[in-house]
């Protein structure tokens, strides 16, 4: 069965430390990935995704992810937080437009 | 990217009364809309896929006839969470997407309506 797992459900990092959220993935074929940002109440805002071509994705927001098929991996990358980054991240991918979904993680970021 | 608006963005309702919570594609058709559901601190959830002009395809659990959703026009989708109780409480989340022939295109999300039966 098609799945997206986040195995890390809460994340903490310092202000301007580096950060790497997981996302794995199980698909029959190469899925369509992405990851969304979500705060608190809100609705959910693309930050990146991948479709083909260049394992490397460049986001919003300082944010990157890369697509590694051999590790069924497309973790989310950011070289320094800041503390507006503070929120739920979640990890979802697709062949068909309807998307499943990550349990997701919560990033806190301390002074 | 694109906009969908969904509305409203909160609404209290009693238990037993009926709320529709509208998807609107604002500057692009959408042929198909996704309804989702999240339990609070949970991932969303699928529950419906409705194309312009026909029946929705509700995933597995999902009673149709409790969540009723209307696609009649390539810009608007409803829900309609009918007889409400307080188990229905949640956020309700859609999202929109046009489909080029042959072509994925990625799906915009509306901003959540939070439902609370009291």
């Amino acid at each position: 069965a098609q799945s997206v797992t986040q195995p890390d459900i809460h994340i903490t990092v310092s202000e301007g430390a580096s950060l790497e959220l997981r996302c794995n993935y199980s698909y029959g074929a190469t899925p369509y990935l992405f990851w969304y940002v979500q705060s608190p109440g809100q609705g959910l805002q693309l930050l990146l995704k991948y479709f083909s071509g260049d394992t490397l994705v460049q986001g919003i927001k300082g944010f990157e992810a890369e697509f590694k098929r051999s590790q069924s991996s497309f973790n989310l990358r950011k070289p320094s937080v800041h503390w507006s980054d503070a929120a739920e991240y979640f990890c979802a991918g697709g062949s068909q437009g309807n998307l499943i979904f990550g349990k997701g993680t919560k990033l806190s970021v301390k002074p | 990217g694109a906009v969908v608006s969904q509305h409203p963005s909160w609404v209290i309702c009693k238990s037993g009364t009926s709320v529709k919570i509208e998807c609107r594609s604002l500057d692009f058709q959408a042929t198909t809309m996704f309804w989702y559901r999240q339990f609070p601190k949970q991932s969303l959830m699928l529950m419906a896929t409705s194309n312009e002009g026909s029946k929705a395809t509700y995933e597995q659990g999902v009673e149709k006839d409790k969540f009723l959703i209307n696609h009649a026009s390539l810009t608007l989708s409803t829900l309609t969470v009918t007889s409400a109780h307080p188990e229905d409480s949640s956020f309700y989340i859609c999202s929109a997407r046009s489909q080029g022939a042959g072509k994925f295109t990625e799906a915009f999300f509306g901003q959540g309506t939070r439902l609370t039966v009291v």
